[in-house]
């Protein structure tokens, strides 16, 4: 099977503008989670999505948002970019409780 | 809430040397735990799992842990390290009742291994 697919994989962009980031899971996972990795705040969870519908949510702004489709693949979305948001994006899809990462998208803010 | 713990940020270990990477949790729930590692410039790849059954697990490139719920701890150990056993390592837990709770893994603050020639 396909891993967990992120584009793109590389980004930059200026702050105030937005940015859509897609994760493409693992055929048959239904499940799709976010998560930010920074060198300050290390892995953080974003959000989780099962179903369309989001299950989860962590502890950020509402610049920060996500959806899932009929086919369970997935887009964040961040608005109004800040310097702080630059990270690497990762994205995982679940089968049951374990959890597979893609390469992550790389984003800087200037 | 849960919370993890990894003791040491950087590990440097000589090639063909064992190796062990703390990594200490405290939850309020019952948690399924893992190890990912995570080479420069990618993703994270899962190496081991414990969900249930034997407290000793066993992974992929030869690396081990073992779950301890006194301690709660769940130690990742290596007995020959190769020059590319060179990562961050990762250790997470999440909660058991998935359908309740969701699927969110709480990671520790990883361990840089350094393996010298």
């Amino acid at each position: 099977k396909a891993g967990v697919t992120q584009t793109p994989r590389y980004l930059i962009k200026t702050r105030g503008q937005q940015v859509t980031l897609s994760c493409s899971p693992i055929s048959g996972h239904r499940s799709v989670s976010w998560y930010q990795q920074t060198p300050g705040q290390g892995l953080q969870f974003l959000f989780e999505y099962f179903s369309e519908t989001q299950r989860n949510k962590g502890n950020f702004p509402g610049r920060f948002s996500g959806r899932q489709f009929s086919n369970s693949r997935s887009e964040m979305n961040v608005s109004t970019l800040e310097l702080g948001d630059s990270a690497l994006y990762l994205c995982a899809s679940s089968w049951r409780e374990t959890q597979y990462f893609g390469p992550g998208t790389r984003l800087l803010v200037l | 809430a849960q919370s993890v713990t990894q003791l040491d940020s950087q590990v440097p270990v000589f090639e063909e040397a064992p190796v062990e990477l703390r990594c200490n949790y405290s939850s309020s729930v019952s948690v399924y735990l893992f190890w990912y590692v995570q080479y420069p410039n990618q993703g994270l790849q899962l190496l081991l799992k414990y969900l249930s059954g034997s407290t000793l697990v066993k992974g992929i490139n030869g690396f081990e842990a073992e779950f301890n719920k006194s301690q709660t701890s769940f130690h990742l150990r290596k007995p020959s390290v190769h020059i590319s056993d060179t990562a961050e390592y990762f250790c997470a837990v999440s909660d058991r009742e998935i359908k309740a709770a969701g699927n969110k893994l709480t990671f520790g603050g990883g361990t840089r291994v350094l393996v010298k020639p």
